[in-house]
């Protein structure tokens, strides 16, 4: 069964990066996007972006290119780069893995996330 | 494509059905989960697919829908039901989430 563990620093300065990091322990690394999501009592959850194990990424263009997912296979890790954060970045930041639903073609398929991590809760204070 | 979950709480009894609705502002087929997230937790996955029950999860929810409207439907309320539902969608891009349901007890 797979588990997500997260890490990563809590508090913030505005215009830092942000970091985090989520291990994947169980279940294959492959074959499957793993995800970033965060929850704020403002926005609600908000789908970050996603990565597979050959580095293909998905973002949401809302976070106007500041976030940036990188992989590790080598370690079955994945992590969450913020750049420039601010006071609006403050949220529970969620990793995810996100696995095959819909097949819409030969190689494509629709993702939807079946586990999550247990969250990082980031602040963004000066 | 944005999901509109209504309504934002619904109080209902133990025991009773209780009825949620997600609507999308386009076509999401029926690529649409739901999720069940407590106080303090992450998320957990009850329905994917709009229909399709994730493993171990009870019987008494169940899902349906495609194109816009959605349900979730609980059939009988047991204390561990209570908690906070969200609607999201994997269909458009970029992936979203609809803004909640809170379940209270009656």
């Amino acid at each position: 069964q797979v588990q997500l563990q997260q890490w990563g620093a809590g508090l913030l300065k505005p215009s830092e990066t942000l970091s985090l990091t989520c291990a994947v322990y169980g279940g294959s690394f492959s074959g499957n996007f793993w995800t970033w999501i965060r929850q704020s009592p403002g926005k609600g959850l908000e789908w970050i972006g996603e990565i597979n194990h050959s580095g293909g990424t998905n973002y949401n263009p809302s976070l106007r290119s500041r976030a940036i997912i990188s992989v590790d296979t080598s370690k079955n890790q994945f992590s969450l780069r913020l750049i420039s954060v601010t006071a609006a970045d403050t949220a529970v930041y969620y990793c995810a893995r996100s696995v095959k639903g819909e097949r819409l073609g030969r190689d494509f398929y629709l993702y939807y996330i079946d586990v999550w991590g247990r969250g990082t809760t980031v602040a963004v204070s000066s | 494509t944005v999901l509109t979950q209504s309504p934002a709480t619904l109080p209902v009894s133990p025991g009773e059905r209780a009825t949620l609705s997600c609507r999308a502002s386009q076509s999401v087929s029926t690529n649409l989960a739901w999720y069940q997230q407590k106080a303090g937790q992450a998320p957990r996955l009850l329905i994917y697919g709009a229909s399709t029950r994730a493993t171990g999860i009870p019987a008494r929810f169940s899902g349906s829908g495609s194109g816009t409207e959605f349900t979730l439907t609980i059939s009988s309320l047991q204390s561990e039901d209570f908690a906070v539902y969200y609607c999201q969608q994997y269909n458009n891009w970029p992936k979203t989430f609809g803004q909640g349901t809170k379940l209270e007890i009656k």
